[in-house]
């Protein structure tokens, strides 16, 4: 069955450190986001693509990068991690035409400490 | 951008009972879609319904797009039914795909 998956399901990094978090898909999906959701805030847009080589900022970039070299993978990058990026994040897929449903990953629980 | 409320904000049902949550839109919207998170976190897609009414076992949707609503309906409701349920809502505009979420209702179905 066609799916989308992310890694790691849990991660705990220092202040300072980069990160990188994956989310992989297998319903050849041309678009793809990354969302953070927080206590308070719901489900935020970090990042999303809408093709290979095609990237855009969300609502909350800040700190988060993205890059898209094949349809399958949109792994989401922070920098220099913060303790305010704590948070779970979610990365998700849908189709460009037609029935553009999105399907969510099963999340990935970042901890900066 | 567009605006996207969901109420009652917290539900508490016993089990067995009918419940109606809504979601109000500020926008034409292309997409609409509603998802229950479990308490493992997991998102679950439940409707993708952009206009008209949708019924999958207990559960049915109705979206009225021209008033800019949409209602979850949730009949004989399980314990199994709690957690959060999310709509969201993709623009009516060419080449954007991007969804909004509300901020979720939470449900707590008691034994």
């Amino acid at each position: 069955d066609a799916e989308i998956t992310q890694s790691p399901r849990h991660k705990i990094i220092e202040t300072g450190r980069q990160v990188t978090l994956a989310c992989h898909q297998t319903w050849n999906h041309n678009n793809m986001f990354w969302y953070r959701q927080d206590l308070g805030h719901g489900l935020r847009l970090i990042h999303y693509s809408y093709g290979v080589h095609d990237t855009n900022k969300g609502e909350v970039s800040d700190g988060y990068s993205v890059s898209r070299s094949n349809t399958e993978d949109l792994p989401l990058t922070l920098e220099s991690a913060a303790s305010s990026q704590t948070s779970v994040y979610f990365c998700a897929s849908s189709e460009s035409l037609g029935n553009t449903e999105a399907f969510f990953g099963q999340g990935t629980r970042l901890t900066v400490v | 951008g567009i605006q996207v409320e969901q109420s009652p904000p917290d539900l508490i049902l016993q089990e067995g009972a009918n419940s109606t949550l809504r979601c109000n839109f500020s926008d034409s919207v292309n997409n609409l879609q509603w998802f229950h998170q479990n308490p493992w976190g997991q998102l679950i897609n439940l409707f993708y319904i952009p206009s008209g009414t949708k019924q999958n076992g207990r559960l049915s949707a109705t979206t009225v797009a021209t008033e800019r609503y949409s209602l979850l309906y949730i009949s004989s409701s399980q314990t199994t039914d709690s957690g959060v349920y999310f709509c969201a809502v993709e623009l009516r505009r060419a080449n954007d795909y991007k969804l909004s979420f509300g901020a979720g209702t939470t449900v707590t179905v008691r034994a």
